[in-house]
């Protein structure tokens, strides 16, 4: 089965840095690599998602990357604000299509 | 925006009873599921639900938990017998298609087993 590991656990930026987190997994079947944003009190929020048919994903401050030979995907974001701090989650299918396996989490902290 | 609504935000039940966790998906949405997350661990896998029944499940859902979709709107997970270790935050999510892109979670029922 999918066996998705993320660091790292803890990371803490000054504000306006970039920010990169990583994620391994191990079914090479899998295609489809989200990452969710977890704030205090709520639930898991998506945030950025990639399929294993492209390199890299961008959305505005965030983006995601992908190396299939590997079996890696890293979220990168750029110009941290406060407000991006959260627990950030990476997640792979466990197999085929079945549900997603998550990563350990992040915890982000943007210093003002 | 639409949203996955969880009832209650917070449960406290004394061990061996029973709790409905009560969820409203996505109306739209075709496939359902709850995670659990016990404190600063990661977002576990409990069971997905599609057509009316279980399509998965993981080796925590064992026979003391039980999913229900009553009616058109609701999706519930009953926990027939708690025990100490079922303490966690229970997150139901959605999703349109595919069964696993682009889940949305709610806020959670922050269960705690006394």
């Amino acid at each position: 089965g999918e066996n998705v590991e993320q660091h790292p656990s803890t990371l803490s930026v000054q504000e306006g840095d970039s920010a990169v987190i990583k994620c391994t997994y191990s079914d090479s079947a899998s295609n489809y690599f989200p990452w969710y944003k977890q704030e205090l009190g709520k639930g898991p929020q998506l945030i950025i998602d990639i399929r294993s048919n492209v390199g890299e994903k961008k959305d505005q401050r965030i983006a995601v990357t992908l190396n299939k030979t590997a079996k890696h995907f890293s979220l990168h974001i750029t110009e941290t604000q406060p407000e991006d701090s959260a627990v950030y989650f990476c997640a792979a299918p466990h197999s085929g299509n079945t549900p997603l396996v998550f990563g350990k989490g992040t915890r982000l902290s943007v210093i003002a | 925006e639409p949203e996955v609504t969880q009832t209650p935000s917070h449960q406290v039940t004394q061990m061996g009873q029973e709790v409905i966790l009560r969820c409203v998906p996505i109306s739209n949405h075709l496939y359902f599921y709850w995670y659990r997350q016990i404190l600063g661990q990661k977002v576990e896998f409990l069971v997905s639900f599609y057509n009316n029944e279980i399509s998965e499940k993981s080796e925590i859902f064992d026979d003391q938990f039980s999913v229900e979709r009553p009616d058109g709107s609701n999706f519930t997970l009953k926990i027939r017998s708690t025990k100490l270790e079922d303490s966690a935050m229970y997150f139901c999510a959605s999703s349109y298609g595919t069964g696993y892109e682009k889940l949305f979670f709610g806020s959670g029922t922050q269960l705690s087993v006394l």
